[in-house]
């Protein structure tokens, strides 16, 4: 298996474009999770799901960001618009849930707004 | 007050030494204790786990809970330079509805100086 795999690697955009990450988790695994990291928070988890169903967002900053997993191997994370605070590494992880406790992270996109 | 607190450091040793990376936390329900090593430019990777209490040894590395203080450690013995990263502390609990949801702290970057 390739591992999960995240795209783009880097965005760079203008402050209130809508920006689009895109994630696909290892096959077979049952839960997914996107999470942002940055030097003085660390690495955040926003949401969570759960066989396609998201089971936690409460790591969501601000109604600007929504994630969606129409099927079990695509999930996006958008953010609309986006403002330069947003500025950070986004990460997706999956897990297959006999196995709880080992994260597989993506290569992660590293997204900067101007 | 966070979760999940952790030193970020950063922590420079010399090869050959001991090292001792710790976090604690906050929510007595968390039950599997993680350490994750990320490298440069790179997502999280599981270094290894522990369930409740006790010890853990893999190696050089050994990994201590003591739930009664709410404090993990991550011991790395004879460092190394390749042992240079990142290394985050994870934790998650069994509660009903977020079986997999994974906390992290925010990383210690480590560096050991040949």
């Amino acid at each position: 298996d390739a591992g999960v795999i995240q795209s783009p690697r880097h965005e760079v955009t203008e402050m209130g474009q809508e920006v689009t990450l895109r994630c696909k988790p290892i096959s077979g695994h049952n839960s997914l999770f996107w999470y942002r990291q940055t030097m003085m928070r660390g690495l955040e988890l926003l949401i969570y799901f759960n066989n396609n169903v998201p089971i936690d967002d409460s790591g969501m900053p601000e109604d600007r960001f929504s994630a969606k997993m129409p099927n079990a191997s695509f999930s996006t994370l958008k953010i609309q618009p986006s403002e330069p605070r947003d500025s950070a590494v986004y990460f997706c992880a999956s897990i297959q849930d006999t196995k709880v406790t080992e994260a597989f992270f993506g290569q992660g996109t590293r997204l900067t707004v101007v | 007050q966070k979760e999940v607190e952790q030193d970020p450091g950063p922590l420079s040793v010399p090869e050959g030494a001991i090292v001792s990376l710790n976090c604690t936390y906050s929510n007595s329900a968390f039950q599997y204790f993680m350490w994750y090593r990320q490298y440069s430019r790179k997502g999280p990777e599981l270094l290894m786990y522990t369930y409740s209490s006790g010890n853990k040894e893999d190696g050089r590395f050994t990994a201590q809970v003591d739930k009664s203080s709410k404090y993990i450690s991550l011991f790395i013995r004879d460092s190394q330079p390749s042992d240079s990263a990142t290394y985050l502390c994870a934790m998650k609990g069994t509660w009903r509805g977020a079986t997999n949801k994974l906390i992290f702290g925010t990383g210690t970057l480590l560096a050991v100086q040949p």
